[in-house]
């Protein structure tokens, strides 16, 4: 139980567009839901927290013009990367914690690149 | 707000060799210590958790050990295979709050 996935698993976009990703939780409903950010060899830098129904809380530093997120239902959240630049190529991860779970199960990550 | 540190960095046990990997945290508001495994362009998974009211916590091979009043939990993999190979994260934090993570443990099992 407690499966979360993400869609896509990789993108390549061109520098200007907009690039959304999806995090679904398949089997448990998701109260909170985390995204973060991974560069290669470094840890979790989590961008913004989400509960269902009202507006993700971003981390210090974090645009929240650019990087939108939506937590319309209990089983999904999004995550849109406006006018993507290559600096904003990375690893994003989400994660989504139940009612009744304590801990976050985490998502296989999408591999975001601009070109 | 939270700071977790982890140690080493990166580790190379032979196979069947037991690998320990430490974290402090600096809250003691924090209650609950999970440990997250993550292959190469993967997702983090749970592998082993503890809350602050519990010492020592076991499964199979691997192991978590918590000491609240140094602040620090530790993560105990014993008989080491291949597969046991991939980057450990620990983190700390309230279960209903955000989870602070460490910097990561890259673990190299050598056959």
């Amino acid at each position: 139980g407690a499966v979360v996935s993400q869609h896509p698993s990789w993108v390549i976009c061109k520098s200007g567009t907009s690039v959304k990703i999806e995090c679904r939780s398949l089997d448990f409903q998701a109260t909170t839901m985390f995204w973060y950010r991974q560069f290669p060899k470094q840890s979790l830098m989590l961008m913004a927290t989400s509960n269902e129904g009202s507006k993700a809380t971003y981390e210090q530093g974090v645009e929240k013009d650019k990087f939108l997120i939506n937590h319309a239902s209990l089983t999904l959240s999004t995550l849109t990367v406006t006018s993507a630049h290559p600096e904003d190529s990375s690893f994003y991860i989400c994660s989504a914690r139940g009612r009744d779970l304590d801990t976050q199960y985490f998502g296989p990550g999408t591999r975001l690149t601009v070109l | 707000g939270e700071n977790v540190e982890q140690h080493p960095s990166t580790l190379s046990v032979q196979e069947g060799d037991s690998a320990v990997i430490k974290c402090t945290y600096s809250d003691s508001a924090s209650n609950y210590f999970p440990w997250y495994k993550q292959e190469l362009g993967k997702g983090p998974q749970l592998i082993i958790d503890i809350r602050s009211n519990v010492g020592e916590k076991k499964d199979q091979r691997i192991a978590v050990t918590l000491n609240k009043t140094a602040k620090h939990f530790s993560l105990h993999i014993t008989e080491t295979q291949p597969e046991d190979s991939a980057v450990y994260f620990c983190a700390a934090g309230d279960t209903g709050n955000q989870f602070y993570f460490g910097t990561g443990t890259s673990l190299t099992v050598i056959p």
